[in-house]
């Protein structure tokens, strides 16, 4: 098992509705990461959250340390949010530990 | 500010052909990540470096794989001989001091083996 899980792995949605992407994990962990990968490669950290929520733009993570889970929500989802969503957890090591990765496709 | 820069960006070989690929962090970033990310999967952590020092190569196959910093600002990577199973994108990444801070991803180099 995973010690980071992504659900969903593919997500399709029409413009504008509001999307929910979770990420479980099952270390001790310090920090939690959201990232965006955009075909081509690159990627973007989006947020990084210990505890609580955060918000930029249309953008907003939580993060759950009791239970051990964090949700990313898009708001009014537009076709440039096509992307490859990561979720990525700091353990003890101070290592990264990466999810598989939800791809995200929104059509006009 | 400029961000991570990699090249190449794209590099097709033969398998038991030898590959190196250069990583330029972002200025004044002390810690330098190498990731390996093959398709369907996340970025999986080849190697970490503190400056010029090694943090962590615990996932780096060192039969073929090795990393340099020298002066603790550009590094290579290099894959002597490759496999097939190298086929993958790699991500080379820094931050200020570590992953407490927030890491800056370059572009990638996309390898394939054939």
């Amino acid at each position: 098992k995973n010690e980071v899980e992504q659900s969903p792995q593919n997500l399709t949605a029409q413009e504008g509705e509001f999307i929910t992407i979770n990420c479980s994990y099952s270390v001790g962990i310090s920090a939690l990461h959201w990232l965006q990968q955009h075909p081509g490669g690159g990627i973007v950290s989006l947020f990084m959250l210990s505890s609580g929520k955060k918000k930029h733009g249309r953008l907003i993570a939580t993060i759950n340390i009791q239970e051990k889970h964090s949700s990313l929500h898009i708001t009014a989802s537009h076709p440039r949010d096509s992307a490859v969503y990561i979720c990525a957890v700091e353990g003890n090591t101070d290592k990264l530990i990466f999810g598989t990765g939800t791809r995200l496709q929104v059509f006009p | 500010e400029a961000g991570v820069a990699q090249s190449p960006r794209y590099k097709i070989i033969e398998k038991r052909q030898s590959v190196a690929f250069w990583c330029n962090p972002i200025s004044g970033h002390a810690t330098l990540y190498w990731y390996q990310q093959i398709l369907g999967q996340g970025p999986k952590l080849l190697i970490q470096f503190q400056n010029n020092g090694v943090v962590d190569d615990s996932q780096l196959p060192k039969d073929r794989f090795s990393a340099e910093r020298l002066k603790g600002v550009d590094s290579t990577l290099k894959i002597q001989p490759a496999k097939l199973e190298d086929s993958a994108v790699y991500l080379c990444a820094s931050s200020w001091a570590g992953s407490s801070y927030e890491q800056y991803f370059g572009p990638g180099t996309r390898l394939t083996v054939t």
